[in-house]
């Protein structure tokens, strides 16, 4: 089967960095997706890995490691506005997205 | 419109009725998707359109149907609504189902089906 797995919740402190995890197991492997989610909003797209290595946009990176089924989201300069649900989406042989469950990150003063 | 818009915002509805949830694309997106986010749960993929006049089923498709007559319109119909759909829909959109562009998405719709 597919799966997709993200730790559930995460709290970090404003200023800080923090890093999400997103380990995958799919049918093919055709690029992997991060969006943030703020709570009752629309995901919006924040990075997309389809080779081995890391991408940086701004305080936001994110790495991707094929041959591990792993990848991370690298927040730094952590802000209030930070606070939000990151979601890991992998898209799969048949060029659908399979998505993780999300980690609700928590950011504190 | 500017980008993906979908109606209603929320809807309560009976069981054992009929509802489509509109979605409206202004991008000129070839390919659109109907999702659904529920509690603990990703987003789970319930039938989706590669380009205007195809369609396919997702992930969670039974009690769903879906029809792609136009480049920007991909209604979403619950032919008579059980209490497990109750959820978040959200329809998405991206220039091209078979390359590495993104996924835009609309504000979704609240649906809670009594």
């Amino acid at each position: 089967g597919q799966n997709i797995d993200q730790p559930t919740e995460m709290t970090a402190t404003e200023g800080a960095i923090v890093q999400i995890n997103c380990t995958y197991q799919t049918s093919g492997f055709n690029g992997l997706f991060w969006y943030q989610q703020h709570a009752g909003e629309a995901p919006t797209f924040l990075s997309y890995n389809v080779l081995d290595g890391l991408e940086e946009k701004g305080r936001f990176s994110s790495f991707l490691s094929r041959s591990k089924g792993y990848s991370y989201l690298l927040l730094k300069e952590l802000q209030m506005k930070d606070s939000a649900s990151y979601l890991c989406a992998v898209r799969d042989s048949n060029y659908q997205l399979i998505w993780g469950a999300g980690t609700k990150l928590i950011i504190k003063p | 419109i500017a980008g993906i818009t979908q109606a209603p915002t929320s809807q309560i509805l009976a069981a054992g009725r009929r509802m489509t949830l509109r979605c409206t694309q202004d991008m000129r997106h070839n390919a659109m998707y109907w999702y659904r986010q529920d509690l603990g749960l990703g987003l789970r993929l319930i039938h989706y359109s590669n380009t205007a006049g195809t369609t396919g089923k997702g992930e969670v498709p039974d009690g769903y149907s879906v029809s792609r007559a136009n480049t920007d319109d991909f209604p979403l119909t619950l032919a008579s609504a059980v209490p497990s759909q109750t959820s978040v829909y959200f329809c998405a959109s991206t220039i091209s189902a078979g390359e590495g562009h993104e996924q835009f998405f609309g504000p979704g719709t609240r649906l809670t089906v009594l």
